[in-house]
């Protein structure tokens, strides 16, 4: 059974900076192409950023509003996935969920698994 | 940049009735094409993808339809488990976009 369980959210002032966690079970993790998908409250689904297998060079792509702020890595040694936030603005908050990826195309991917999401609050 | 409007917002359907949720893209998506159910306090679960492919586990009561710029997620019996949100996702071209999602309620 595939598991994916974020942590490492929590209430951090703007300007401040979180490390989040996905720790990933029941398939080859490092087979696998991650995401990281979020949801302001009361909100829609909002794609962040991905990260490609190893064997597939490894390469990250973020959404506009986070990109140079928010780094995605991985360990594959510990089926770890990463999500860096450096920079964080108010309208980062948003419940953030880890997500396995399906590379339907070239540059087109959808989302089949998903983790239950880590709650992260930007405030002063 | 592509944009996917979802209608309409909330859907009120009584318990055994169908429910039918729209979805339209600002240009072609082809049949690249996935809807999401979201019930309260849960993550999001992948009902569909290739516009019309049930994903594993899916109860066939689930079906989606379309191609090009509009398509349809029809849930043929309502259950008391299916009141929840439903998104849809492109992924004909980046960045994946989500729609804003329809929320099916109890009439």
């Amino acid at each position: 059974e595939v598991q994916l369980v974020e942590s490492g959210g929590g209430l951090v002032k703007p300007g401040g900076s979180l490390r989040l966690s996905c720790a990933a079970s029941g398939f080859t993790f490092s087979n696998a192409w991650m995401s990281w998908v979020r949801q302001a409250p009361g909100k829609g689904l909002e794609w962040v950023g991905r990260i490609k297998s190893k064997t597939d060079g490894g390469t990250t792509d973020y959404a506009a509003p986070v990109k140079g702020r928010f780094t995605i890595s991985r360990d594959d040694s510990k089926n770890t996935l990463y999500l860096q936030m450096n920079s964080l603005k108010t309208e980062d908050t948003a419940v953030y969920y880890c997500t396995t990826v399906v590379a339907a195309r070239p540059g087109g991917y959808y989302f089949d698994y998903w983790g239950q999401g880590t709650l992260v609050t930007v405030s002063s | 940049e592509i944009v996917m409007t979802q209608s309409p917002a909330t859907l009120s359907v009584s318990p055994g009735e169908r429910a039918t949720l729209s979805c339209r893209a600002s240009q072609s998506v082809s049949s690249n094409l996935a809807w999401y159910q979201q019930k309260p306090g849960q993550a999001p679960r992948l009902l569909i993808y290739g516009a019309s492919t049930r994903a594993t586990g899916i109860p066939a009561r689930f079906s989606g339809s379309g191609s090009g710029t509009e398509f349809t997620l029809t849930i043929s019996s309502l259950q008391s488990e299916d009141f929840a949100v439903y998104y849809c996702q492109q992924y004909n071209n980046w960045p994946p976009l989500f729609g804003g999602g329809t929320k099916v309620e109890i009439k």
